[in-house]
């Protein structure tokens, strides 16, 4: 069964820290791997993705990286702010073009002031 | 463009009864999904679309229909309302590849 897990499930840290979320999958045969957020109360955003083929993405802060021989990517947030308070879902996708996404149970970041 | 949009944002049901969470995108986007949120079970996919008037099961179907007349509609018909049903219900559509997501209905079954 596919499955993808997140460590750890909340995550605590001071302002202006580096921090690194995890994301393991226990199927290596991937199409790409995405990470969301997600405000409480509001829907996903999406902030990266990355495709099979690809070792990493980065956006401004955000850097995801994808090892499929290992199963697992991380999601590098560099110097924390309180507005990256959120939980951070990651998600693989197995069916290609139809895109059914088989999502971790998230990390909730606290960035304390 | 407006994105993903879901209504109701919040419903309450009686145990039984029947509703239909609606779910339209202006992307013309030809996949559309429907997942469900529980507490510490992360989202689960209920049904997908890959086009207009195709529709398949996704991991928890049982109590749930739908269909998909239009491009830009995907709603959800709950048939007879259950306890377990209780969640926040998201609605989805995509490229190929990202998925972008409505703001979610939350569903409480008394």
């Amino acid at each position: 069964k596919q499955e993808v897990t997140q460590i750890p499930a909340a995550l605590s840290v001071p302002e202006g820290e580096n921090l690194v979320l995890n994301c393991s999958f226990t199927d290596s045969a991937i199409y790409n791997l995405q990470w969301f957020r997600q405000d409480p109360g509001k829907g996903l955003t999406s902030l990266l993705l990355i495709q099979s083929s690809q070792r990493e993405q980065t956006s401004g802060r955000l850097n995801a990286s994808l090892d499929k021989s290992s199963g697992r990517s991380t999601l590098y947030i560099a110097a924390s702010q309180p507005g990256d308070s959120a939980t951070y879902l990651c998600a693989g996708n197995y069916g290609g073009s139809q895109g059914n996404l088989i999502f971790g149970k998230g990390t909730k970041l606290s960035v304390k002031p | 463009n407006a994105g993903v949009t879901q209504t109701p944002k919040f419903q309450v049901l009686k145990t039984g009864q029947s509703m239909t969470l609606q779910c339209a995108q202006d992307m013309n986007h030809e996949y559309m999904s429907w997942y469900r949120q529980d507490p510490g079970m992360g989202l689960r996919l209920i049904h997908y679309s890959v086009g207009a008037g195709i529709t398949d099961q996704g991991e928890v179907p049982n109590g749930y229909n739908v269909s998909r007349s239009t491009t830009e509609d995907f709603p959800l018909r709950l048939l007879s309302a259950a306890p377990s049903q209780t969640s926040v219900y998201f609605c989805a559509s995509s490229t190929q590849e990202t998925q972008y997501f409505g703001p979610g209905t939350r569903l409480l079954v008394l």
